[in-house]
Parts: C-alpha cells; sequence; structure tokens
C-alpha cells in the first residue's frame, strides 16, 4: 500500500517557465513532509520541507505548498533551470516517530527543456 | 569532508552469494539507515540504526542482516542474495532519528543473476 505517492513519473517544462511537482497522501498522521532531489549517480539531496502547522514554505525558487484537507502538497521550481533536471521524491513521516517511520513517493523525472 | 561513503558502487553476484556493502560517514552523526530503490517503487527503509550497538528492522528487512559496531560504520550484509534483491542500495545518515535532513551516500547498484 503505498501512503506517499508520486502520480507523474515525468514531466517536462520550458527553461524559465514554472515547474509543478504534486504529491499525494494517504496517511493522515504525516505530519512533516520533505521534498529530495536526485541527479544519477548520486544519492538524493534534501531540498525542502514542510511541517503541518504550515500551508507554505519557500526557499529562493523553491516553494512547497501543504493542503491538509486534500492530503496534498506541491512543490513549485520557479524559474526552471537546466540543472533542475533530476529525480524529485516526496517524503513524509510521523515526526513523532522520527526518521525511520520515513516513507518515499516513487519519484517524479523532471526534464528541463533549454 | 567526505560524507556518507558507499562501497562497492557496482556489484554483479550470483544467487546463494554473501556479501556486504560497506557505509561510513564522517560527520558524528546517530542515525543510519539503508534503503533500496526500485523502478516504480520509490526507496524502501531495509534497516536502521540510532547509535552504535543499537539496530531495527525497516520495511523490506527480509535477506539482510547489519550491524553497528561504530558511529561511523553501518554495514549491510546480504546472506544468501537472490535476484529479487537486484536494486540499487543507498545508505543514508542523519544527526538523529528526528532530523529531517537525511544525509545520502552515492549509492551501490547491485544485479543478483
Amino acid at each position: 500500500d503505498q501512503q506517499v505517492k508520486q502520480n507523474s513519473p515525468s514531466l517536462s517544462v520550458q527553461e524559465g517557465r514554472i515547474s509543478i511537482l504534486n504529491c499525494d497522501y494517504t496517511n493522515s498522521m504525516f505530519d512533516y513532509f520533505l521534498w529530495y532531489k536526485k541527479y544519477p549517480a548520486e544519492g538524493p539531496t534534501f531540498l525542502i520541507s514542510i511541517s503541518s502547522i504550515k500551508d507554505k514554505n519557500e526557499d529562493g525558487r523553491f516553494t512547497v505548498f501543504l493542503n491538509k484537507s486534500a492530503k496534498h502538497l506541491s512543490l513549485h521550481i520557479v524559474p526552471s533551470q537546466p540543472g533542475d533536471s533530476a529525480v524529485y521524491f516526496c517524503a513524509a513521516y510521523i515526526s513523532n516517530f522520527g526518521n525511520e517511520k520515513l516513507t518515499f513517493g516513487t519519484g517524479t523525472r523532471l526534464t528541463i527543456i533549454p | 569532508n567526505a560524507g556518507v561513503t558507499q562501497t562497492p558502487k557496482f556489484q554483479v553476484l550470483k544467487t546463494g552469494q554473501s556479501m556486504t556493502l560497506q557505509c561510513a560517514q564522517d560527520m558524528n552523526h546517530e542515525y543510519m539507515s539503508w534503503y533500496r530503490q526500485d523502478p516504480g517503487m520509490g526507496l524502501r527503509l531495509i534497516h536502521y540504526s540510532v547509535g552504535a550497538g543499537i539496530t531495527d528492522q525497516g520495511e523490506v528487512p527480509n535477506g539482510y542482516n547489519v550491524s553497528r559496531s561504530t558511529t561511523e560504520d553501518f554495514p549491510l550484509r546480504l546472506l544468501s542474495a537472490a535476484p529479487s534483491q537486484t536494486s540499487v542500495y543507498f545508505c543514508a545518515s542523519s544527526y538523529s532519528g528526528r532530523d529531517e535532513k537525511l544525509f545520502f551516500g552515492s549509492g551501490t547498484q547491485l544485479s543478483v543473476l
């Protein structure tokens, strides 16, 4: 049972435009959400996170939005750059349980077209 | 500062062979873990450790063994390799189990024939 779902395996966006990556979750106990970015032949790297007490968190070109009622979060990248081409993983956990309960989505491959 | 180092990067095994995937971190992190990444499955937790001498099972522990004798090292042992263990394996660490920022190694591509 996939508790964190990324329904779009891939996404292509023109350079300079907005990239929107989506993630849905089913476990209402999740209260901390993260995005990781992964380049080929490298391990994932932490990108941005959001706590369930917020509905938005920004870090430069990256913004994560959380809609708790819809159990949905999204990552916005504005403007998109060629270096953003990577696989993006959404992840979630229950903060009382810590990292051992971190659940990842299946990933979305983002390709930025020059 | 090397971060999280995994060896080897690539490995081919025959069914039934055993091997150890090595993981070392130099950040003095208490929490270390092993994930496997399979197509369409995301990253799934195999085993984790919250400190030297303490390990526990994750989501997919069968066929794997771990130990944590030092803070720095967290090897993953495949006891008798099976084709279903063909995957990319990632080791990760963080300051504590409640730290969102997992640092990942670059992975080990394992093929079991």
